[in-house]
C-alpha cells in the first residue's frame, strides 16, 4: 500500500500527558499537512512542511503542539501537556507538485484518533 | 478569512433518488476538490476542478464549479447505498497555501 500512513490509529491517555503521532506521507510527495477534525466539522488546518521546511502554522497550533518532519520525509506531531479539548481526530495529507508548480491536490491518511480523558 | 458553507448539512434519501449538494463561498478558489469521507476514515479525493463553469463526471457523479470559481455543485443520479458518507468541499487558493474545508454534508441512502 503506497497511500499515507499514520500510527497510532487510536490513542487513549490522561490529561496532561504528551502524545506523539506519526505520519509517513507518499515517497514522493514533498509537501505535507496536518489537520484536525472534531466531530461534525470538516478538517481545520494547522501546519504544513515542505520537505523539512515548516512554511505555515495555523493560530490553532498553540504552544503546547510541535510538529517536525526532520528528514523531508515521515512527519511527527507532538502534544505536551494534553488538554480534553485536544479530544479530536488527527489528519495528515501529502500532495504532489503537479504541472505548473502547483500543490492543488492533498491525499489523506487514516487519521489518530485522539481521546483525553 | 475564507469560508465555504455546505447544504444541507444532513441528507437522507432512498436508494434509486437523485440529490444535489452545494459549497458556496464568498472567496475566489483557484481550484476546488470534493471528498467523501466515511467514519474513522480519512478523506478520499474525489475530483478536482479549476476552472470556471468547468463540469467533471465520475460515474455517477457530476461536479460543477462556478463560472466566477466561489460555488460548486456536486449531483449524484440513481444513489445508492454505498455513495453514503461525510461530502466535504474544500477549495484551495494560492494566497492561502492550504485548502480551505467546508462543514461537510452527511448523505445517507437508504435500502
Amino acid at each position: 500500500d503506497t497511500g499515507v500512513s499514520q500510527d497510532p490509529r487510536h490513542k487513549i491517555t490522561k490529561r496532561g500527558q504528551n502524545v506523539t503521532f506519526r505520519c509517513d506521507p507518499i515517497s514522493e510527495h514533498n509537501r505535507l499537512y496536518w489537520y484536525r477534525q472534531t466531530l461534525g466539522q470538516g478538517p481545520e488546518f494547522l501546519t504544513y512542511f515542505q520537505n523539512e521546511a515548516q512554511l505555515e502554522k495555523s493560530r490553532l497550533l498553540s504552544d503546547r503542539f510541535s510538529a517536525e518532519r526532520p528528514k523531508g520525509s515521515f512527519s511527527t506531531l507532538e502534544i505536551q501537556r494534553t488538554e480534553q479539548g485536544d479530544s479530536a481526530m488527527y489528519l495528515c495529507a501529502s500532495s504532489p507538485r503537479l504541472a505548473g508548480g502547483q500543490y492543488n491536490e492533498q491525499f489523506f491518511g487514516p487519521g489518530t484518533r485522539l481521546t483525553v480523558l | 478569512t475564507q469560508l465555504l458553507e455546505q447544504s444541507p448539512q444532513f441528507l437522507s434519501i432512498q436508494e434509486g433518488e437523485n440529490l444535489t449538494v452545494y459549497c458556496n463561498s464568498s472567496s475566489v478558489f483557484s481550484s476546488l476538490q470534493w471528498y467523501r469521507q466515511e467514519p474513522g476514515e480519512g478523506p478520499v479525493l474525489l475530483v478536482t476542478v479549476v476552472t470556471g463553469g468547468e463540469v467533471k463526471k465520475l460515474k455517477r457523479l457530476t461536479f460543477q464549479f462556478g463560472d466566477a470559481r466561489k460555488d460548486s455543485s456536486l449531483h449524484i443520479t440513481a444513489a445508492q447505498t454505498g455513495d453514503t458518507g461525510l461530502y466535504l468541499c474544500a477549495g484551495f487558493s494560492g494566497s492561502a497555501r492550504q485548502l480551505t474545508f467546508g462543514s461537510g454534508t452527511q448523505l445517507t441512502v437508504l435500502p
